[in-house]
């Protein structure tokens, strides 16, 4: 089966911009997972999606937001860019189901930097 | 909100020794621990997990110990090598497949 795929790859965008990165997860999970990596902060979960519906998010302000499709594919928003908002985003995907024992894979990432 | 701690931040071997991490949770409810090791530029790979029924399981070198009464969790690393090189990344999972990191490793085997 094919890996976790994230596009675009690196971004670069001015403050104040908005951005999508998109997430295409392994063929049959239908759980998507958001996650903002930074020196400062580490990893960071941003929320999950589950068949189309969002069903958990982290603290992050309204500016980030996401969605998933029918096919499992998802993308996260970031508008009205800030400089801290410069992060690794990495998305995961798993089977899903609302068990415990979930073994997630993680994406390449995109790196984005906020000018 | 719920954390891990991890230690240490930075760890240093010579080839051939043993590395030790440890981390210490705070969700009583959790029942998956998973470890994380992430290369430079690189994705973080799963290495190794252990589920809350066991308390310890080992894959090679590798192997993770579980102690659900003092909410601990460590990973240990025999006959390091030089590809063990990388940040290594401890977490457990909440409701919904959220997963809270810990801060991460700098593991250094020096040849």
């Amino acid at each position: 089966k094919a890996g976790v795929t994230q596009t675009p790859r690196y971004l670069i965008k001015t403050r104040g911009q908005q951005v999508t990165l998109s997430c295409s997860p392994i063929s049959g999970h239908r759980s998507v997972s958001w996650y903002q990596q930074t020196p400062g902060q580490g990893l960071q979960f941003l929320f999950e999606y589950f068949s189309e519906t969002q069903r958990n998010k982290g603290n992050f302000p309204g500016r980030f937001s996401g969605r998933q499709f029918s096919n499992s594919r998802s993308e996260m928003n970031v508008s009205t860019l800030e400089l801290g908002d410069s992060a690794l985003y990495l998305c995961a995907s798993t089977t899903g189901g609302t068990g415990y024992h979930n073994e997630q894979f993680f994406g390449p990432g995109t790196r984005l930097t906020v000018l | 909100g719920e954390n891990v701690e991890q230690h240490p931040s930075t760890l240093s071997v010579q080839e051939g020794d043993s590395a030790v991490i440890k981390c210490t949770y705070s969700d009583s409810a959790s029942n998956y621990f998973p470890w994380y090791k992430q290369e430079l530029g690189k994705r973080p790979q799963l290495i190794i997990d252990i589920r809350s029924n066991v308390g310890e399981k080992k894959d090679q070198r590798i192997a993770v110990t579980l102690n659900k009464t003092a909410k601990h969790f460590s990973l240990h690393i025999t006959e390091t090598q030089p590809e063990d090189s990388a940040v290594y990344f401890c977490a457990f999972m909440e409701y919904g497949n959220k997963l809270v990191f810990g801060a991460g490793t700098i593991l250094r085997v020096k040849s």
